[in-house]
């Protein structure tokens, strides 16, 4: 069952704009996981977002998580060709004893040169 | 390079058949998670080793089945396959069984079903 929704479901942009990308979750959680999968390629972790943070940056990516609303961000500046890309999030609930992740259908970004 | 490796990169076979797909995690890793991506399905979770045992099950058929061995390498097994098997098959490893952690995901097994 898929827990993430992402929104939306695919955007092109143009080299130097910013992206965003929104997700959405039905359950409370422990943390919120962002991962980007190049075309044929494994998913390649970005940034981890725990429930009690509002907001995270790496590099030129900023991940907002409002809990109240149980919805996520990401917002990439400044794009470049190179982060053309599937997007997803995806969430750990924590509890029990298991670890794995729930994503969602992810968003395909196209960034043109 | 995430450190995981999954062998075969591509398999194609026939319906009823059985395969086995292989996955070694990153170094110094203990949990390994099985996923499968389809276009319908999206990726799903379909179940998770910590240091030789079974400590999560998600949407595995009865068809499926996986183990972790002693080395920490791990496999996944898909029989009777059917049309509808066709995907890819992701592993992916982290250091704890929480999930509290990234996970590192290998490149995936390209399984096409005939």
């Amino acid at each position: 069952s898929q827990q993430g929704e992402e929104d939306p479901q695919a955007l092109s942009i143009q080299e130097g704009e910013n992206a965003t990308m929104n997700c959405s979750y039905k359950t409370s959680i422990n943390n919120l996981q962002w991962y980007r999968q190049n075309s044929g390629r494994g998913l390649v972790h970005l940034i981890l977002i725990r429930s009690n943070e509002r907001e995270k940056h790496s590099g030129r990516l900023r991940v907002t998580l409002d809990t109240s609303k149980k919805s996520s961000s990401l917002l990439i500046t400044a794009s470049r060709a190179a982060d053309t890309a599937s997007y997803f999030c995806a969430t750990y609930r924590g509890g029990g004893s298991q670890g794995n992740l729930i994503f969602g259908k992810g968003t395909k970004l196209s960034v043109k040169p | 390079d995430s450190g995981v490796t999954q062998t075969p990169k591509h398999l194609i076979t026939a319906t009823g058949q059985r395969v086995t797909l292989r996955c070694s995690p990153r170094s110094g890793d203990l949990s390994v998670y099985w996923y499968q991506q389809s276009l319908d399905q999206g990726l799903q979770f379909l179940i998770q080793y910590y240091n030789g045992e079974e400590r999560a099950k998600g949407n595995i058929l009865e068809r499926f089945s996986a183990q972790q061995f002693p080395d920490l390498h791990s496999e996944l097994n898909l029989s009777s396959l059917e049309l509808g098997d066709s995907a890819l098959y992701f592993c992916a490893s982290s250091v704890s069984w929480r999930g509290n952690q990234p996970q590192h995901f290998g490149d995936g097994t390209r399984l096409s079903i005939l």
